[in-house]
């Protein structure tokens, strides 16, 4: 059962543009929603994060929304450059503390065009 | 600060061997956590280490296996592999220093396991 979901396996969007990625979660408990970032042969790496008790956090080119109401949750990137072409995935905390478990979805390859 | 470094980047073995991959976290990080990822179910939680004990484990079966050491590297065994075990298998680490907040995990690059 897939508590986290991507339902986009791609997105194209032209440079400058906004990107919107989105991702929905069927669990109700999760403290907090992340995103990462994963360019080919390389690691995820961590772009932002919303804690459960937020609805919206901003971190320069990107703003992460969250609807609880909805279990949904989109990362926006505006002006989109082409080095923002990788692959992103969502991913859901459970309760901290205890566990560095992260639930991922399938992630979202997003293509920046020039 | 070095990063998260696994060994070795590439592997090919073939079904039934097994295979022990290796993962060195960041400097004063305590928690290292073991990610499997495939084309179409992206990266699914193996297990996490913390102060050479496993505290938490995804749902994979017996044959997954890992262990932490006491300077924090950790190693995973994968024994009498299948062919769906080709896969990029990834190490996060971790400094476990938040209670109940957010702990950020920093990823290494991941080994590229082939079963034949």
């Amino acid at each position: 059962d897939q508590q986290v979901k991507q339902n986009s396996p791609s997105l194209s969007v032209q440079e400058g543009r906004i990107s919107i990625l989105n991702c929905d979660y069927t669990n109700s408990m999760f403290d907090y929603f992340l995103w990462y970032k994963k360019y080919p042969a390389e690691g995820p790496t961590f772009l932002i994060s919303i804690s459960s008790i937020k609805d919206k956090n901003e971190d320069g080119r990107f703003t992460v929304f969250l609807n609880k109401s909805a279990k949904h949750l989109s990362l926006h990137i505006v002006p989109s450059q082409p080095g923002d072409s990788a692959v992103y995935f969502c991913a859901a905390s459970g309760r901290g503390g205890a566990t560095n478990k992260l639930i991922f979805g399938t992630g979202t390859l997003l293509a920046v065009q020039p | 600060k070095a990063g998260v470094t696994q060994t070795p980047r590439y592997l090919i073995k073939t079904r039934g061997q097994q295979v022990t991959l290796s993962c060195s976290p960041i400097s004063g990080h305590r928690s290292v956590s073991w990610y499997q990822q495939t084309p179409g179910q992206g990266l699914q939680f193996l297990f996490e280490y913390f102060s050479e004990t496993q505290r938490n484990k995804g749902n994979f079966p017996g044959r997954f296996s890992g262990r932490q050491f006491s300077n924090s590297r950790s190693e995973m065994n994968v024994s009498t592999l299948e062919l769906g075990d080709s896969a990029l298998y990834l190490c996060a680490s971790s400094s476990a220093l938040k209670r109940g907040g957010l702990d950020e995990q920093f990823f290494g690059p991941g080994t590229r396991l082939t079963v034949l």
